[in-house]
């Protein structure tokens, strides 16, 4: 049972456009979700994080957007550059538990 | 220079041996993990210890083991009794287990044939 999904397994996007990148979970207990970022043959890197409690984090060009009633949150990458071409992965962790769960990764590619 | 190291980075062993990866942080974290990755797969969770001498299983511990007898150390041994062994092997840590992003080594790539 895969609690963390991440639909789509790929996306292309323009230089200079925004990437969105989607997660959904199923586990209402789940109140806080982490964005990575991964390079072949290398540790995931951490990008952002959201609790529960808010809908919204910004760190530069990086947001994520928390829906919890749809039980879905999103990555967006605004302007996209070329070296952000990698695959992303989303993670979520419920209160009291020191197990994040992590979804299977979207690859994205920015085209120059 | 702060961060978590495993080595080697690359690992080779023939089928039936037991093997052990090394896995170091200079971070003061408290907790440690042990993740494998397949292709196409996610980051699934092996082994987690909130602090030392303490340890708890993942989801898919059967053929593994760990250790914890020091607060930087972490060693993830495969045993001859896990059945596809070979795959990318990721350490993280974090400062408390509750809610805190991981930080995470740089892998090893176990080939076992």
């Amino acid at each position: 049972d895969q609690q963390v999904k991440q639909n789509s397994p790929s996306l292309s996007v323009q230089e200079g456009r925004i990437s969105i990148l989607n997660c959904d979970y199923t586990n209402s207990m789940f109140d806080y979700f982490l964005w990575y970022k991964k390079y072949p043959a290398e540790g995931p890197t951490f990008l952002i994080s959201i609790s529960s409690i808010k809908d919204k984090n910004e760190d530069g060009r990086f947001t994520v957007f928390l829906n919890k009633s749809a039980k879905h949150l999103s990555l967006h990458i605004v302007p996209s550059q070329p070296g952000d071409s990698a695959v992303y992965f989303c993670a979520a962790s419920s209160p009291g538990t020191y197990k994040y769960i992590f979804g299977t990764g979207t690859r994205l590619k920015v085209l120059a | 220079d702060g961060g978590i190291t495993q080595s080697p980075k690359y690992l080779f062993r023939k089928e039936g041996q037991n093997v052990t990866l090394s896995c170091e942080q200079n971070l003061n974290h408290d907790a440690m993990y042990w993740y494998r990755q397949d292709p196409g797969q996610g980051l699934r969770l092996i082994y987690y210890s909130q602090i030392v001498n303490d340890f708890q299983k993942g989801d898919i511990a059967e053929g593994y083991s760990v250790s914890r007898e020091k607060k930087e150390s972490f060693p993830l041994t495969v045993t001859s009794a896990q059945k596809n062994p070979t795959a990318f092997y990721l350490c993280a840590s974090s400062g408390t287990a509750i809610s805190y992003e991981q930080y995470f080594g740089p892998g090893t790539r176990l080939t076992v044939t």
